[in-house]
């Protein structure tokens, strides 16, 4: 069972900030924040990951808080081609499946 | 360049009758998934293999099969599809410590 609780939908306004919360209170130590998005017809498209530190890449940052038990993707300047299912994933290290839930369906507005 | 390919990517087949995807992959990783995603549905994972040991889950049906020859390939048999078998079926790989999955474009499978 997905370990991640996430908003079934969003919206964000074209060049605004999309924020992007899950909740994993169950969190373990070892176990891992991952971030995947998946535009229709698609197959998932890995966007971050990190353990505890923030994480910062091309396409987005990944916020964890200091408990672990949540965390944030921003994507800084949200386009249309943004909209898209995000799905946020925990997980040890290597060995352990990429379980997803259900995700939050995030709509970029014109 | 596309990294995880599967193959084909919209397969039509017959109630009843046999059918295999294929996924091939180029970056050498150890572990390869295959996943089914229904209809505004989550991927659902089907079963995965670490080399060459397979690692089925439990709720997967016996209907569906997994053969990985070689580290580039790996295919998915449906042995007697059903109606409710139509779905995307995706394939990803991953690699060593703290990776992420790489996942292909999937393969449409629509039953008639």
């Amino acid at each position: 069972d997905a370990k991640t609780t996430q908003p079934p939908s969003m919206d964000c306004a074209e060049g605004r900030a999309a924020n992007l919360p899950c909740n994993h209170s169950t969190i373990s130590g070892n176990e891992y924040v991952y971030w995947y998005r998946q535009i229709h017809s698609q197959g998932p498209q890995y966007i971050i990951h990190g353990l505890k530190n923030n994480e910062t890449n091309e396409m987005a940052s990944l916020i964890i808080t200091e408990d672990r038990k949540s965390s944030t993707l921003i994507l800084p300047h949200a386009t249309l081609r943004d909209t898209a299912v995000y799905y946020c994933i925990v997980r040890v290290d290597y060995g352990q499946n990429f379980v997803f839930g259900p995700g939050t369906r995030l709509s970029v507005l014109p | 360049d596309a990294m995880v390919i599967q193959n084909p990517r919209y397969q039509v087949t017959q109630f009843g009758k046999p059918v295999t995807l294929s996924c091939s992959q180029t970056l050498n990783h150890n572990v390869m998934y295959w996943y089914q995603q229904k209809s505004s549905q989550a991927p659902k994972l089907l079963f995965h293999y670490y080399d060459k040991d397979f690692n089925n889950e439990a709720d997967t049906p016996d209907n569906f099969q997994s053969r990985r020859p070689n580290t580039s390939f790996c295919f998915l048999d449906i042995r007697s599809p059903g109606l409710g078998d139509a779905a995307m079926y995706l394939c990803a790989t991953s690699g060593q410590l703290n990776t992420e999955a790489f996942f292909g474009q999937g393969t449409r499978l629509t039953v008639v």
